[in-house]
């Protein structure tokens, strides 16, 4: 079954942990992003990767950290550092060439 | 900048009714444009896309067509069924691919 998967669904964290999300997809999609999701608030990128051990920051990576090193993979931290963590995380994924983002679940991280 | 602006919501309509959700546009370039469809708790899901002015883009129902001359990309349909609850974001995409740009969203409510 082909697709994006994001996990956990839901994560609960106490404010000052670091947490790390998941984001893996058996789609052979070159690139992946991060983004987070606010209440009212269109979608913001977090940080992307074209390529393996490759990745950019986005517009609002301040407080996040990623690694790329499987083509399947991208996880993202959302560290101590990060002001207001609580928020919709969604992972994307983009083929190689192409112009269509495609989105996994989401997860709903809930710091409290 | 690029940039989205989209309708406020929430829209409530009938089922049956015609909707027409305002998408315009601020790029550099000749962006591709897309809709997304995001249904409660899930991630985002493509609608429709279109690459060059005057194209349209069409699925289930929904129709929006790239409007160059006025910076444009409104999502369309004839007849809403209830099951077209969920929010709806317009974005844009140029040249490299690198970085979709989003509306805020608009929540669209449709009752029996």
């Amino acid at each position: 079954d082909g697709g994006i998967t994001q996990s956990p669904k839901y994560l609960f964290r106490k404010e000052g942990q670091n947490v790390t999300l998941s984001c893996e997809q058996n789609l052979n999609h070159d690139a992946m992003y991060w983004y987070r999701q606010d209440p009212g608030q269109g979608l913001r990128l977090i940080y992307y990767s074209h390529i393996v051990n490759d990745f950019q920051k986005g517009d609002i990576a301040e407080g996040y950290s990623v690694s790329r090193e499987k083509k399947e993979s991208f996880p993202l931290t959302v560290t101590s550092a990060q002001k207001n963590p609580t928020a919709f995380y969604l992972c994307a994924t983009l083929k190689g060439g192409a112009d269509t983002q495609y989105f996994g679940p989401g997860t709903r991280l809930t710091v409290l | 900048g690029d940039s989205v602006t989209q309708m406020e919501g929430p829209v409530t309509l009938s089922e049956e009714a015609f909707l027409t959700i305002n998408c315009t546009y601020t790029a550099t370039g000749y962006p591709s444009l897309f809709w997304y469809v995001q249904y409660p708790g899930e991630g985002l899901q493509l609608l429709l896309k279109a690459t060059k002015a005057d194209d349209k883009g069409s699925n289930k129902g929904f129709e929006a067509t790239y409007r160059k001359e006025t910076t444009s990309f409104h999502l369309e349909k004839g007849s809403v069924q209830v099951s077209d609850s969920a929010v709806y974001f317009c974005a844009l995409i140029t040249g490299g691919g690198n970085k979709l740009t989003f509306g805020t969203g608009t929540q669209l409510k449709v009752e029996l």
